[in-house]
């Protein structure tokens, strides 16, 4: 099967440090990446968009340069949340788009908190 | 714009038993596909069920089922014989279908969610 790993898996943080939370396709190529946000008992939000090699496309109201999308292999995308705040706190996931199939994987999310 | 609707924020079912959850989508493609995620108490989003709009048989996987209707826009999730690791949240999900393999900015719309308890 196909899997998706991040890392780290929980986070904690004071306000206004930065944090980059790692998002690897394990056994498959992804050309393809997303990040999500969630927050508690709610869906799944999309912020961006990322392509191997090429800048992220980011969904309206997300922040590019609060959050930093880098998709720097087949296999390897960051998120880095700079200048981290309180607000900031959430629960983050990213997916990736197998190049073989399009079928879309899910990592196990990371759930950062901002003190 | 892509919409996904889950009428039913909740939804409880008896071990055993069997539950329909709800979904509706708008769309003007024609080619697309459609899914249903699990996501346990763990948060993992795990795929259940995916559909292909252009096949008109419905998709199967164990005890999960869909109702597709296409000219209605309804994607419904059948779990028969319901168990105790089936209490999720459940999302459904929408994306166009790509036009080839070789990867695709086609971005997943999900619905709000329906959260399902099984009694024991």
């Amino acid at each position: 099967g196909a899997v998706v790993s991040q890392h780290p898996s929980r986070v904690i943080c004071k306000s206004g440090t930065s944090v980059k939370i790692e998002c690897r396709s394990l056994d498959f190529q992804a050309t393809t990446m997303f990040w999500y946000r969630q927050f508690p008992k709610q869906s799944l939000m999309l912020m961006a968009t990322s392509n191997e090699g090429s800048k992220a496309t980011y969904e309206q109201g997300v922040e590019k340069d609060k959050f930093l999308i880098n998709h720097a292999s087949l296999t390897l995308s960051t998120l880095t949340v700079t200048s981290a705040h309180p607000e900031d706190s959430s629960f983050y996931i990213c997916s990736a788009r197998a190049r073989r199939d399009n079928k879309q994987f899910f990592g196990p999310g990371t759930r950062l908190t901002v003190l | 714009a892509q919409t996904v609707t889950q009428s039913q924020p909740e939804m409880s079912v008896q071990e055993a038993e069997t539950v329909t959850l709800s979904c509706t989508y708008d769309t003007s493609e024609s080619d697309y596909y459609l899914f249903w995620y699990k996501q346990p108490p763990s948060r993992q989003m795990i795929l259940v069920i995916r559909q292909e709009a252009y096949k008109q048989q419905n998709a199967t996987e164990n005890r999960f089922s869909v109702n597709f209707q296409k000219a209605a826009k309804s994607f419904s999730l059948k779990i028969s014989d319901s168990q105790l690791g089936d209490a999720a949240m459940y999302f459904c999900a929408y994306t166009k279908r790509a036009p080839n393999s070789g990867g695709s900015n086609y971005k997943l719309t999900f619905g709000k969610g329906t959260l399902l308890t099984v009694n024991p």
